[in-house]
């Protein structure tokens, strides 16, 4: 079976610090991944995706994340988180022609 | 903009009502999702359609129903709406059916039934 897990439902951090919004899953077969923001009222807007090749995947926005296949993880990054990156942030994972989404993490981004 | 329609963006009816929620997918798009989000079940899969056919079904209650037309728009038919149906109800479009393609979300049409 497939799933995603985003443990934290709540992450918050200063202004100008590093970030990291947690990701882990479960599939058989190769893992393709996704990351979608959703601000408050919108609809989820892609941020990265990691299909194959290398670990290290940018995005949008200064995003990236990093697919560690052994961990069965990947997580989203910003090196300077900036306020206006605060919102939920969605892992998902592609199979048999549907998204299963982990249940979001709240970025909190205080000045 | 993803360029995902969505209509309409909020809509308020009773119980035992029954309504049609319209999206229209990117331009060329030709598979389209079909989420519910709730705050205590979070994001939902509902049902998937690629170029007209049904290709992916979840947990989609049988009093929900979806079709995809010729010009590739969709509709989603929700009817006997229980207080539970309320919630915000995602459309979202990619171009072909493909493991590393991502999804274009529209903007989501907040259902609430009194």
């Amino acid at each position: 079976a497939q799933s995603v897990a985003q443990p934290e439902d709540q992450v918050n951090v200063a202004e100008g610090n590093p970030l990291t919004v947690k990701c882990t899953y479960s599939v058989s077969g190769n893992p393709y991944l996704f990351w979608y923001v959703q601000y408050p009222n919108r609809g989820l807007q892609f941020l990265l995706k990691y299909i194959t090749g290398d670990n290290l995947v940018k995005g949008s926005y200064g995003f990236e994340a990093e697919f560690n296949k052994s961990q069965t993880s990947f997580h989203l990054k910003k090196p300077s988180a900036l306020v206006s990156d605060s919102a939920l942030y969605f892992c998902a994972l592609y199979n048999f022609n549907k998204f299963y989404f982990g249940s979001g993490t709240k970025l909190n981004v205080k000045p | 903009d993803s360029g995902v329609t969505q209509t309409p963006k909020h809509l308020i009816t009773a119980t035992g009502q029954r309504v049609t929620l319209r999206c229209s997918p990117r331009s060329g798009d030709l598979s389209v999702y079909w989420y519910q989000q709730s705050l205590d079940q979070g994001l939902q899969f509902l049902i998937q359609y690629y170029n007209g056919e049904e290709r992916a079904k979840g947990n989609i209650l049988e009093r929900f129903s979806a079709q995809q037309f010729p010009d590739l728009h969709s509709e989603l038919n929700l009817s006997s709406l229980e207080l539970g149906d309320s919630a915000l109800y995602f459309c979202a479009s990619s171009a072909v059916i493909g493991q590393g393609r991502e999804a274009f979300f529209g903007q989501g049409t907040r259902l609430t039934v009194v």
